[in-house]
């Protein structure tokens, strides 16, 4: 079954303590991003990579990292986690060109920082 | 500053009935729009889209609408099922599909009653 997986589903955390979203699709997309989705804001690119080491800046990337050392993964990492950076995230991927508006989500990681 | 607005955060129609999502953006150089549903604990779905140089699209029950000097799109459900009540977030882009960034508006519920 094509899929986008994210783990953990929920996790709560204290500031500070270092933190790894894992991402991972079996579609071989070439594209892959990481948004936040907060009430009112509606959804925001945080970071993208077009390809394996080749990642870009979204909207709202302070306060995160990424790396894209493998196609198929695209983990988002939380160096020091502080309480904005409680959210609903989503990883999607999606093939280049035409392809890359029809990105296929992740079901979601709830964050909580406290 | 919000380039992609979705000013009406709740709508609510009956069963039959026609739904209309509107979105108003303000970048002239996005070409690409989409619209995405949501349904609670999953991800967003992609739902359909429209290229800049067309006013219509339309897939099945969902036609999209663009009006371009008006800078506004809107998403049509006809007819409206109980199984459309989800979020609704229209997006953009610009760069025929190789910037990597879409922009999401901040989302509408929309409720259909039977």
């Amino acid at each position: 079954e094509a899929q986008v997986t994210q783990n953990p589903r929920y996790l709560i955390t204290v500031t500070g303590k270092k933190l790894t979203v894992t991402c991972s699709q079996n579609m071989n997309h070439e594209y892959m991003s990481w948004y936040r989705q907060d009430p009112g804001l509606g959804l925001r690119q945080i970071y993208y990579s077009m390809n394996v080491e080749v990642t870009d800046k979204g909207d709202v990337p302070e306060g995160y990292k990424v790396s894209r050392k493998e196609k198929r993964n695209f983990p988002l990492i939380l160096e020091s986690p502080s309480p904005n950076q409680t959210s609903l995230y989503f990883c999607a991927s999606s093939l280049l060109g035409q392809g890359l508006y029809e990105q296929y989500f992740g079901p979601g990681t709830r964050l909580t920082v406290t | 500053d919000q380039q992609v607005k979705q000013n009406s955060p709740s709508l609510s129609v009956q069963e039959g009935r026609i739904s209309i999502l509107n979105c108003d953006y303000t970048n002239s150089m996005f070409d690409y729009f989409l619209w995405y549903k949501k349904y609670p604990a999953e991800g967003p779905t992609f739902l359909i889209s429209i290229s800049s140089i067309k006013d219509k699209n339309e897939d099945g029950r969902f036609t999209v609408f663009l009006n371009k000097s008006a800078k506004h799109l809107s998403l049509h459900i006809v007819p409206s099922q109980p199984g459309d009540s989800a979020v609704y977030f229209c997006a953009a882009s610009r760069g025929s599909g190789n910037t990597g960034k879409l922009i999401f508006g901040q989302g509408t519920t929309l409720q259909v009653k039977p």
